[in-house]
């Protein structure tokens, strides 16, 4: 099975713009999160998406947002980019979340979005 | 609220000797679950270890195991005969419904 697969691999952005990411889980998983991850602050939760649904949401501002689509493939959206947005960004799936049956989250390999 | 905590910053070991990470966790919460991950300089976050709280038995995965304590809400990960493939920032996780809470982090050097 192919892993959890994340594009672009990397973003130059300004001070002000948009960005979209986009997360394609392992096939047939259908629970998908999103991870900040700062050298400072490691692993901050951002939000996690079930059957196109967001479960949970991080403590983040509301310029972060995102989407699940039929295909359980995901895109993270940050508007207004601020300097302090310069994160690896990582994707991570699972079968199903909660659900008692498979509990274990498989990472991609990130995005690495520098803000100028 | 849910908090995990690595109180080690920066660990380093010799090559072919045994390691402990510790890892300390708070919840309410009755049913969870427990990972360590590890994320090598190439940045692939990968899954070394599970346990389930409910479970008494210390989960192995061959070089690796758990110390899992519950009433003290200690999850420690020893690594034996550690090799320089090892060499990574490892991540203790807890998992309660369908959110994950991470540590912040222990760097992880093997000295050959």
């Amino acid at each position: 099975k192919a892993g959890v697969t994340q594009t672009p691999r990397y973003l130059i952005k300004t001070r002000g713009q948009q960005v979209t990411l986009s997360c394609s889980p392992i096939s047939g998983h259908r629970s998908v999160s999103w991870y900040q991850q700062t050298p400072g602050q490691g692993l901050q939760f951002l939000f996690e998406y079930f059957s196109e649904t967001q479960r949970n949401k991080g403590n983040f501002p509301g310029r972060f947002s995102g989407r699940q689509f039929s295909n359980s493939r995901s895109e993270m959206n940050v508007s207004t980019l601020e300097l302090g947005d310069s994160a690896l960004y990582l994707c991570a799936s699972s079968l199903a979340l909660g659900s008692g049956r498979q509990e274990t989250q498989y990472f991609g390999p990130g995005t690495r979005l520098l803000v100028l | 609220a849910q908090t995990v905590t690595q109180s080690q910053p920066e660990m380093s070991v010799q090559e072919a000797e045994t390691v402990t990470l510790s890892c300390t966790y708070d919840t309410s919460e009755n049913n969870y679950y427990l990972f360590w991950y590890k994320q090598p300089p190439s940045r692939q976050m990968i899954l070394v270890i599970r346990q389930e709280a409910y479970k008494q038995q210390n989960a192995t995965e061959n070089r690796f195991s758990v110390n899992f304590q519950k009433a003290a809400k200690s999850f420690s990960l020893k690594i034996s005969d550690s090799q320089l493939g090892d060499t990574a920032m490892y991540f203790c996780a807890f998992l309660t419904g369908n959110q994950f809470y991470f540590g912040t982090g222990t760097s992880l050097t093997v000295i050959p």
